[in-house]
């Protein structure tokens, strides 16, 4: 059964860049989406991107779109979100999720299962 | 984007008891819906998917319905690793949206 397990906690200082990567192990990669999702203290869930790792193109939610960079590495089985410009909203826990695929339009089904998480802190 | 509103988000009940969450969408969304449970300092894991399938592995008390904009997620008979809080997601078109969010706390 896959696992999904994210690199550790962040502390960054605003205006620099992060970069959180999530390792699939125990099952497929390639033929899955890869999203990132992410929840600031407190708050509810916030889809910003994902990929699919056969075809290397990601798609953004507007929000984030010109600061995050999704990338995914298939011969590791490691998928990336690089998040630049930080500032203090940005503190947050991040997640990947991995989604089967809808074969008809390449879009992403559900999200199972999630990583760990990271957390990620902005502050001066 | 698709917006939802998920209601209540904040529903107190005892062990035992049926409860239900509403997610309404501001579109039509088929049945590109799931469900998911969050406990504090936890991810997320899905409950339900295309809006009335339960999850490999999770517990027959959890049902879903709906399709198009209003959905519901029925738990019939609460028990105490329930208490958690809860989410829709809207897998029908990008960008994927969630729920505000229904914590469900005991009474």
């Amino acid at each position: 059964q896959v696992q999904l397990v994210q690199s550790g906690a962040e502390v960054k200082k605003p205006g620099s860049s992060v970069k959180v990567s999530c390792k699939a192990s125990g099952g497929t990669f390639s033929s899955y989406a890869i999203s990132w999702v992410r929840q600031a203290p407190g708050q509810g869930l916030e889809w910003m991107g994902g990929i699919i790792p056969i075809f290397g193109t990601a798609n953004y939610a507007q929000k984030f779109q010109g600061r995050v960079t999704i990338t995914a590495d298939e011969s590791t089985s490691t998928a990336y979100m690089e998040l630049s410009s930080l500032r203090s909203e940005d503190t947050a826990v991040y997640y990947c999720a991995r989604s089967p695929l809808r074969y008809f339009d390449w879009s992403f089904n559900w999200f199972d299962p999630w990583g760990q998480g990271t957390l990620v802190t902005v502050s001066s | 984007a698709i917006w939802m509103t998920q209601s209540p988000s904040l529903l107190s009940a005892s062990t035992g008891d049926r409860v239900t969450i509403s997610c309404r969408m501001s579109q039509g969304i088929s049945s590109y819906l799931a469900w998911y449970q969050q406990k504090p300092g936890k991810a997320p894991e899905l409950l339900i998917y295309a809006a009335s399938t339960l999850q490999s592995g999770v517990p027959s008390r959890f049902s879903g319905s709906g399709s198009g904009t209003d959905f519901t997620l029925t738990i019939s008979c609460l028990q105490s690793e329930d208490f958690a809080t809860y989410y829709c997601q809207q897998y029908y078109s990008f960008p994927y949206t969630f729920g505000q969010g229904t914590k469900l706390e005991i009474k």
